[in-house]
């Protein structure tokens, strides 16, 4: 029963590095987001999508591209990271956006810290 | 525009006592949905309790209590007789229509033995 599993776990990128957050899930849900998480700030929206070919972004989406090519999986990429970009990062999903019998999904998180 | 408050950053009790975490949140729709879902130190996201906009009845679940009140725009949550498993940061959220979740900043909970 893997829900929604995200890797890697830990990453330290330099500034200007570029990577892949890599999320994929195995519940046909529809909808997949990005958040990411800073003390104090709770959880801030990056990127969503409905449907596979289908993104938009969320509240903090500067920095951060998306893509979702099938239904499993939904990569975060930064093409150039930057110190503010130290975070952890959750991904989730759910059957529909608007599904009301669908709470998120959660993976376990990857914290980044760019140096 | 839709937001959560949490105004609680974080608060401290002892074993056994009895916390109620607040949640105000700020819709223009008549439809939504409001979430809680816990944050224990091992930092996965676990989903507590959805409510709807138009149940407005109280749910109780063993320790866990959540009172939604759409008059006072509040859906507070309630532990009774804390134990130290239930530290942790504890979020509520709000989804209206087809929109994303919105969180509120978290509340951390620390229950000391």
């Amino acid at each position: 029963n893997a829900g929604v599993t995200q890797t890697p776990k830990f990453q330290v990128l330099k500034t200007g590095q570029s990577m892949t957050l890599q999320c994929a899930q195995d519940m046909n849900h529809e909808y997949m987001s990005w958040y990411r998480q800073d003390p104090g700030m709770g959880l801030r929206l990056i990127h969503y999508s409905v449907g596979a070919g289908i993104t938009d972004q969320g509240e903090v989406p500067n920095g951060y591209n998306v893509s979702r090519s099938t239904t499993e999986d939904f990569p975060l990429r930064l093409l150039s990271a930057a110190p503010s970009q130290t975070s952890v990062y959750f991904c989730a999903s759910s059957y529909s956006i608007g599904a009301n019998n669908s709470p998120l999904h959660f993976g376990n998180g990857t914290r980044l810290t760019v140096t | 525009a839709q937001k959560v408050t949490q105004a609680q950053t974080e608060i401290s009790v002892v074993e056994k006592e009895d916390v109620t975490l607040d949640c105000v949140y700020e819709t223009r729709d008549t439809t939504y949905y409001l979430f809680w879902y816990k944050q224990p130190p091992s930092g996965e996201l676990v989903f507590l309790i959805r409510r709807n906009s138009f149940d407005e009845q109280n749910e109780i679940s063993g320790r866990y209590s959540w009172n939604f009140q759409k008059s006072t725009s509040s859906f507070n949550f309630t532990i009774t007789a804390s134990q130290v498993v239930d530290s942790a940061v504890y979020f509520c959220a709000l989804r209206r229509g087809n929109t994303p979740l919105v969180f509120g900043k978290g509340t951390r909970l620390s229950v000391i033995a």
